[in-house]
């Protein structure tokens, strides 16, 4: 049963630019959620969808957008890049079971991002 | 959101037990207590949780006070593949979407 997975692994762009990355969930699972970890800190949350449709969102700006897709995969956009989006981007998937999603989240690798 | 106040950093001993505190004292009633800890270069994965009783599963144990206001995670012997960032998360768990905050969390060290 392959676990939380995300691409690309690495990425490089410069400022102004704009990234895609994608995330498929676990196996079963049906919520994707998504957090930004800069070097040294503790992973923030930047957004949770859940039914195709974005249900919570942490203190990001509009430049952060997402998708999900019927199939429960994720991608999360960010236009005009800056400096300080250079981050480790987690994804994180878990069951939604009777309108709560349940206790445990399972985390994929992650995508490094970095912005020149 | 409840905040956690965990230390910066802790050393073990390979093979010896390792408490892990955190202090949670705006911890309301409806908070349960999770613990997600990240190995070097990988996402967090998920550790333990409770709510008001002391939880065992094959990774650790979380002991709970009484007053629910302090948390100890428990590592009964230490491995070096246990040399992480332990992070303690409240969560408020009925009818939530399961969004998690993290703080900045214990790195462990384990010497050999």
């Amino acid at each position: 049963d392959a676990g939380v997975t995300q691409s690309p692994t690495h990425l490089i762009k410069t400022r102004g630019q704009q990234v895609t990355l994608r995330c498929s969930p676990k196996s079963g699972h049906d919520t994707v959620s998504w957090y930004q970890q800069a070097l040294g800190q503790g992973p923030q949350f930047i957004f949770q969808y859940y039914e195709e449709e974005e249900r919570q969102r942490g203190n990001f700006p509009d430049r952060f957008s997402g998708h999900q897709f019927p199939n429960y995969s994720s991608e999360l956009n960010v236009n005009a890049l800056l400096l300080g989006d250079s981050a480790l981007y987690l994804c994180a998937s878990s069951f939604n079971f009777e309108g709560a999603t349940q206790e445990t989240q399972y985390f994929g690798p992650g995508t490094r991002l970095l912005v020149l | 959101d409840a905040k956690t106040t965990q230390p910066n950093s802790m050393e073990s001993n390979e093979e010896e037990p390792v408490h892990l505190p955190c202090n949670h004292s705006t911890i309301s009633g409806t908070d349960y207590i999770h613990w997600y800890r990240q190995l070097p270069s990988q996402g967090p994965e998920y550790v333990i949780h409770g709510l008001t009783s002391n939880v065992n599963n094959r990774m650790a144990s979380l002991a709970i006070a009484e007053d629910r206001k302090s948390s100890t995670l428990i590592l009964h012997r230490a491995t070096l593949r246990d040399a992480a960032v332990y992070y303690c998360i409240l969560k408020w768990s009925s009818g939530n979407t399961g969004k998690l905050i993290f703080g900045q969390g214990t790195t462990l060290q384990v010497k050999p």
